[in-house]
């Protein structure tokens, strides 16, 4: 059974801390590892990573693949109140093309 | 961009009625999913759609049915809601090949008392 674990499920900072978020996985046949941010809405799109060690970059947030050690992480530097929400982390593989399986998500709260 | 709208944000039914929750996509994407959402549970799949009138089901099935008579549409069918159906419903859309990134509605929050 495929398996997408997210630590930690929830962390509180304050603006201008960094932030790491952690997925592991094990999952047959991986194509890819995908990063969600939601909000009170749907699920928006961050990061697909699909090879080792090579960094994705947005803005303040970054994400990177370790494919030996089947994680990914997700950065978030000089948070701001409106990184608040819940970090989703997906992996494409399993016997289903197309299919993703989820984690449980982390939700983070960033305070004033 | 890419637009998915679920016909519904808030919805109350009572234990028994049967619930249609819709969802369209208009980028013409040939796989369609839904997916319930729970506190501590992450994403779920219930059912999939590779293309029109065909589904697939997910992790999760028991006690719901799908359709898709068209490309756009996806309809997650509930045939006698329970309670431990209330939660939150997302769908998605993907296009075929390569890419795996899906794009979600807003989502239903179905409150079944």
């Amino acid at each position: 059974e495929d398996k997408v674990v997210q630590s930690p499920l929830s962390l509180v900072v304050h603006e201008g801390d960094t932030v790491t978020l952690n997925c592991s996985y094990e999952v047959t046949n991986f194509r890819s590892l995908l990063w969600y941010k939601q909000e009170k809405k749907a699920p928006t799109f961050l990061f697909m990573l699909t090879s080792s060690g090579i960094e994705k970059k947005s803005g303040r947030l970054s994400s990177i693949l370790d494919k030996k050690e089947l994680f990914s992480i997700l950065n978030i530097t000089a948070t701001q109140t409106g990184d608040s929400a819940i970090y989703l982390c997906a992996v494409a593989g399993g016997t289903s093309y197309g299919k993703l399986t989820f984690g449980q998500g982390t939700i983070l709260t960033v305070h004033p | 961009d890419v637009k998915v709208t679920q016909s519904s944000r808030y919805l109350v039914k009572r234990t028994g009625e049967k619930v249609f929750l819709e969802c369209v996509q208009d980028m013409d994407h040939e796989n369609m999913f839904w997916y319930r959402q729970d506190p501590g549970l992450g994403l779920r799949l219930i059912y999939f759609s590779y293309d029109v009138k065909m589904k697939e089901k997910g992790d999760i099935p028991e006690g719901y049915s799908v359709s898709r008579e068209k490309k756009e549409r996806f309809s997650l069918i509930l045939e006698s809601a329970s309670t431990n159906q209330t939660s939150m419903y997302l769908c998605a859309s993907r296009s075929g090949g390569a890419k795996n990134i899906q794009y979600f509605g807003a989502g239903t929050r179905l409150s079944v008392l």
